[in-house]
């Protein structure tokens, strides 16, 4: 049963760059049938899309933080990233990664989350 | 401000029939199928609906989904106390290419 989990600090100053990593594991992340997305959720918040990728390299950005994300994809690990800079206190939330088909179907499954807090 | 509306709060008795909206437009819920998530107390969530009106195995049928137009509904027929939780509707958005969230129904069981 294919699982992901996200990976990385919990803990990035202000200006900084957040960088995260999704490592999917029970089957191949260069199926061409799924995208892979991170979503995050502020705490007591709803959920924001932020990113997907196709196994090609292909990204698709939400417009509102398009100007500030990179998501990238590193088929040899199964693994995908998401980097985003210039944080502020806004960014913090619970960042979650997750498998979308390509006719979409919605998210599934996700990982457990990873709280990431921008603080000084 | 989120993309799909959905009520803030919705509560019910054990026993009972609850359904939650989800309100969108022509690019979102219009034109393409709608998706729902149950997101239980310090989890991720999890898909609970798909493609409007089908269900991932183990989703028990007391859950059901439906569309018109640029509306969609939650059923939860039969109310648990485990089904306590946050419900959220998803659509693909043709204008954003990427996929849009309602704000959340916060389901209590009373």
């Amino acid at each position: 049963q294919l699982q992901v989990q996200e990976s990385g600090p919990g803990l990035v100053k202000p200006s900084e760059t957040l960088s995260l990593t999704c490592t999917v594991s029970g089957g191949s992340i260069s199926s061409s049938s799924y995208y892979w997305g991170w979503i995050r959720q502020p705490p007591g918040k709803g959920l924001e899309w932020i990113g997907n990728i196709y196994y090609s390299g292909s990204t698709y950005y939400n417009p509102s933080l398009r100007s500030r994300v990179t998501i990238s994809i590193d088929t040899s690990k199964d693994q995908f990233s998401l980097n985003l800079s210039s944080v502020t206190a806004a960014d913090t939330a619970v960042y979650y990664c997750a498998r979308g088909e390509v006719v979409w179907n919605g998210f599934d499954p996700w990982g457990q989350g990873t709280l990431v807090t921008v603080s000084s | 401000q989120s993309v799909l509306t959905q009520p803030p709060s919705a509560s019910g008795t054990p026993g009972q029939r609850v359904t939650i909206s989800c309100s969108g437009s022509s690019s979102n819920i219009g034109s393409n199928t709608v998706n729902w998530y149950q997101q239980l107390p310090g989890t991720a969530p999890k898909l609970l609906i798909y493609s409007n009106n089908q269900r991932p195995s183990g989703v028990p049928d007391r859950f059901s989904g439906s569309k018109s137009g640029t509306s969609a509904s939650l059923a939860i027929s039969g109310l648990q106390s485990e089904d306590e939780a946050d419900y959220y509707c998803e659509a693909w958005d043709d204008s954003l290419n990427g996929p849009v969230f309602g704000g959340g129904t916060k389901l209590t069981v009373l």
